[in-house]
């Protein structure tokens, strides 16, 4: 089975700090992604990669950055936390293969930004 | 980028009722379209999918449709049971070639003992 795994569930950070997420997945996929989730929004992507190293930005890149140094890791850093940035965080890995487009996802990260 | 309309925002039904949600899109070569399930506390896991060249799948007690010319896809649950009781999202791959999923605002599915 594919494992995608987030370092924290539950994250408390203070306006001004800077902030890493991290995911790591185990089925050598190419590409991962990073989404937050807001009730009545639904999932919203900030940024994707599909190598080693690469990265696209999404819908809402903005005070958001990533960082993709080995594969089976993607990062998000919020640069300088801020209260709007208090949201559920999710990871997501596919194997890149232009057939299977199925995403798997993190358990999530719940930060709160005071 | 892709626009996703999912209808309805929630739904209650009665258990062993159907339950039935319907996702528009708007970029007519979108050819992929996924439905996640996401469960209290996890993040969402694909359910069912299909591709354009399908107009319906079946899997046990779910099913896709789609309709390509009116660009709008439904998932239907029949005989629910409380485990159905989840958020359920819609998706398209957002343009040819692309790896990027567009979701839906999702579906608060309550399921009544």
């Amino acid at each position: 089975d594919v494992k995608v795994t987030q370092s924290s569930r539950y994250l408390v950070k203070r306006t001004g700090e800077k902030v890493f997420l991290e995911c790591v997945q185990d089925m050598d996929h190419e590409n991962m992604f990073w989404y937050r989730q807001d009730p009545g929004l639904g999932l919203r992507l900030i940024y994707f990669s599909y190598d080693v190293k690469m990265k696209e930005k999404g819908d809402i890149p903005e005070g958001y950055s990533v960082s993709r140094e080995k594969k089976e890791r993607f990062s998000l850093i919020l640069e300088s936390a801020s209260t709007n940035q208090t949201s559920m965080y999710l990871c997501a890995s596919s194997l890149g293969d232009r057939i299977s487009y199925e995403q798997y996802f993190g358990p999530g990260t719940r930060l709160t930004v005071t | 980028g892709e626009n996703v309309e999912q209808h309805p925002s929630t739904l209650s039904v009665q258990e062993g009722d159907s339950a039935v949600i319907k996702c528009t899109y708007s970029d007519s070569a979108s050819n992929y379209f996924p439905w996640y399930k996401q469960e209290l506390g996890k993040g969402p896991q694909l359910i069912i999918d299909i591709r354009s060249n399908v107009g319906e799948k079946k899997d046990q007690r779910i099913a896709v449709t789609l309709n390509k010319t009116a660009k709008h896809f439904s998932l239907h649950i029949t005989e629910t049971q409380p485990e159905d009781s989840a958020v359920y999202f819609c998706a398209v791959v957002w343009g040819a070639g692309s790896y990027q999923l567009t979701f839906g605002k999702g579906t608060k599915l309550s399921v009544i003992p």
